[in-house]
């Protein structure tokens, strides 16, 4: 059961480049969500989905963009990246239209340098 | 808003001693409230949860009690394991902003020495 699934796992990027970040899970859920992970600061909401077609913005979304075109993928956006950029993100998944008791499902993360 | 206080890391113990990991929180309405185990290089993992007051959730080992009256969740082990060296982050759900809204502590780093 592969579950969460992100690409790439590793990145490394110049001052400016833009990339996408790809998430797919296989788990039918509804929501899905893209966090990135700093030290000392735990994991910050950038964007989140509540179902096919929808977007909406987190805590920290700017500099990103998303899509979810498919119920099962959720692609984040670096138009034109930044050092403070450099982090690790996380995307999720989860059955959040059943209720808030509903635990997310993480990917194993995509570690992001901008150089 | 929501919010998740930890207490800070890393903290270090010896194999088969208690573990207690605090964790409280202040929340507007009814969330629940998670445990998440983070191994190195990996994604989180739900660790247990726990839905309303006084509920306790438990999962290999490691015990959290669902305490409305000090807005606490702390994480117990009786005897820790090299094996749950790793980073546990609390964190609680609500639906206060429309949407399945997780707001996550700082994380605690263990460290299980043989």
């Amino acid at each position: 059961n592969a579950g969460v699934t992100q690409t790439p796992k590793f990145r490394v990027l110049k001052t400016g480049q833009s990339m996408t970040l790809l998430c797919a899970q296989d788990m039918n859920h509804e929501y899905m969500y893209w966090y990135r992970q700093d030290p000392g600061m735990g994991l910050r909401l950038i964007h989140y989905s509540v179902g096919e077609g929808t977007t909406a913005k987190g805590e920290v979304p700017d500099g990103y963009n998303v899509s979810r075109l498919k119920k099962q993928n959720f692609l984040l956006g670096l138009e034109s990246a930044a050092p403070s950029q450099t982090s690790v993100y996380f995307c999720a998944s989860s059955y959040g239209d059943r209720g808030p008791n509903q635990p997310q499902h993480f990917g194993d993360g995509t570690r992001l340098s901008i150089l | 808003g929501d919010s998740v206080t930890q207490m800070e890391g890393p903290v270090t113990l010896s194999e088969e001693a208690f573990l207690t990991i605090n964790c409280t929180y202040t929340a507007t309405g009814y969330p629940s409230l998670f445990w998440y185990v983070q191994y190195p290089g990996e994604g989180l993992q739900l660790l247990l949860k726990a839905t309303k007051a006084d509920d306790k959730g438990s999962n290999k080992g490691f015990e959290a009690t669902y305490r409305k009256e000090t807005t606490s969740f702390h994480l117990e082990k009786g005897s820790v394991q090299v094996s749950d060296s790793a980073v546990y982050f609390c964190a609680l759900s609500d639906h206060s902003g429309g949407y399945q809204k997780v707001t996550f502590g700082t994380g605690t780093k263990l460290q299980v020495i043989p």
